[in-house]
């Protein structure tokens, strides 16, 4: 049984560019939830995506999107980037369905910089 | 909207030593789970323990546990007979019974030292 994996790891861009982040969720999870975490600060929960829809969002723009796969793996897209997007972003994923709503489990991250 | 207050920013042990870790939270919702992750240097996040809110009984995880006192909106943390392995940042977390399964709001972290 895998873990959670995200790539890349570590990535440098210039202000007004486009990234996309990737993550492969646990074998079995159908849920994929992406967390911002800015140097020093807890995690802030970005969106939420179940049976490929986004079911939840956090206050984030519209310049944060995702996409979820039937294989259950996932992408973060930002776009136009801003000094601030500069953090560590954070896959989780679960399984979730019926009454059950199980652990997350965390990648270790993307961490993106902004110059 | 749910608010997680983590008002240690950094806390020291010595090895062997016990220490607690506190969280207040302020939400108006009565069914909830709160957890406990770790996160070390690798980043990833790591659950330590967790409880719900129904229940009346403290979590309990080997030398982990809490103290959650609802009506006073706090769950800290105990870490006994403390290990070298367990310095790392600590996150207190809520999660609402309904709506977005997975979505935690996360207090600001504590960063516990040990100290040999």
């Amino acid at each position: 049984e895998t873990g959670v994996t995200q790539s890349p790891t570590h990535l440098i861009k210039t202000r007004g560019q486009q990234v996309t982040l990737r993550c492969s969720s646990q074998s079995g999870h159908n849920t994929v939830s992406w967390y911002q975490q800015a140097l020093g600060q807890g995690p802030q929960f970005i969106f939420q995506y179940y049976r490929e829809e986004e079911n939840g969002r956090g206050n984030f723009p519209p310049r944060f999107s995702g996409l979820q796969f039937p294989n259950y793996s996932s992408e973060l897209n930002v776009n136009a980037l801003e000094l601030d997007d500069s953090a560590l972003y954070l896959c989780a994923s679960s399984l979730v369905g019926g009454s059950i709503t199980g652990e997350l489990f965390f990648g270790e991250g993307s961490r993106l910089t902004v110059l | 909207a749910q608010t997680v207050t983590q008002s240690q920013p950094e806390m020291s042990v010595q090895e062997a030593e016990t220490v607690t870790l506190s969280c207040t939270y302020d939400t108006s919702e009565s069914d909830y789970y709160l957890f406990w992750y770790k996160q070390p240097p690798s980043r990833q996040m790591i659950l330590v323990i967790r409880q719900e809110a129904y229940k009346q009984q403290n979590a309990t995880e080997n030398r982990f546990s809490v103290n959650f006192q609802k009506a006073a909106k706090s769950f800290s943390l105990k870490i006994s007979d403390s290990q070298l392995g367990d310095a790392a940042m600590y996150f207190c977390a809520y999660r609402s019974a309904s709506g977005a399964g997975n979505m935690l709001t996360f207090g600001g972290g504590t960063r516990l030292m040990v100290k040999p």
